[in-house]
């Protein structure tokens, strides 16, 4: 079946390099990605969204890049800081699925003082 | 604080006795999901709830009832649990869905079952 996934299971920057986690979709019918970040020992917190008719979007210090060509997603975070070690995951939503929204497995990311 | 509030966030039991793992959302959504999240693979989808009355399966219904009898509370039940369901449960909530429309989750509630 289709689904979300990640190129990189694991991540680790320096503080203050900055980051991008990647994520690959497969279904070219998705309108909606949305990005989550789950520290330890809490639910995942939204971060950025982006609509299929965009291809960027950026908020603080993080910016989503949508590649339809190669379904491809990915999320950049400027001056990476410590708080931002978490496991970062991908959804996308299927409209034509009743808006089902699938979620990628997830990318730890893991900040170095 | 507009948040969604499970309990219990920890439990540990035993096959077979009943529990139930409370959902409630302060936000006024329509929408409530609950969601388990194993190693290694990304959140599958239990059960959904539309609205008051309105619940549908997931991806994994297996072994797990609803019930949403009010807008604000959608618990989880476990009428028989087995260890296979020894998982991180989370709870989320949302206006609506589809376009612009995220969800919000819960804490989580890790349950292990022996």
């Amino acid at each position: 079946g289709e689904s979300v996934g990640l190129h990189l299971p694991t991540l680790s920057v320096q503080e203050g390099d900055n980051s991008i986690i990647n994520c690959a979709y497969s279904n070219s019918a998705s309108d909606y990605f949305i990005w989550y970040k789950q520290e330890s020992g809490k639910g995942p917190q939204f971060i950025i969204d982006i609509r299929s008719n965009m291809d960027k979007r950026q908020g603080q210090r993080v910016t989503v890049l949508l590649n339809k060509t190669v379904k491809h997603l990915s999320l950049q975070i400027a001056a990476t800081q410590p708080g931002d070690s978490a496991v970062y995951f991908c959804a996308e939503n299927f409209p034509k699925n009743n808006n089902d929204m699938r979620f990628g497995a997830g990318t730890r990311l893991t900040v170095k003082p | 604080e507009a948040q969604v509030t499970q309990n219990p966030r920890y439990l540990i039991t035993v096959t077979g006795k009943k529990l139930t793992v409370t959902c409630s959302q302060n936000m006024n959504h329509e929408y409530m999901s609950w969601y388990r999240q194993d190693p290694g693979l990304g959140l599958r989808q239990i059960y959904y709830s539309m609205n008051v009355e309105v619940t549908d399966k997931g991806d994994v219904p297996e072994g797990y009832k609803v019930s949403r009898k009010e807008k604000r509370n959608f618990p989880l039940i476990l009428e028989s649990p087995s260890p296979n369901q020894t998982s991180l449960y989370f709870c989320a909530s949302s206006l609506g869905t589809g376009i612009n429309q995220p969800q919000h989750f819960g804490d989580g509630t890790r349950l292990s079952i022996l």
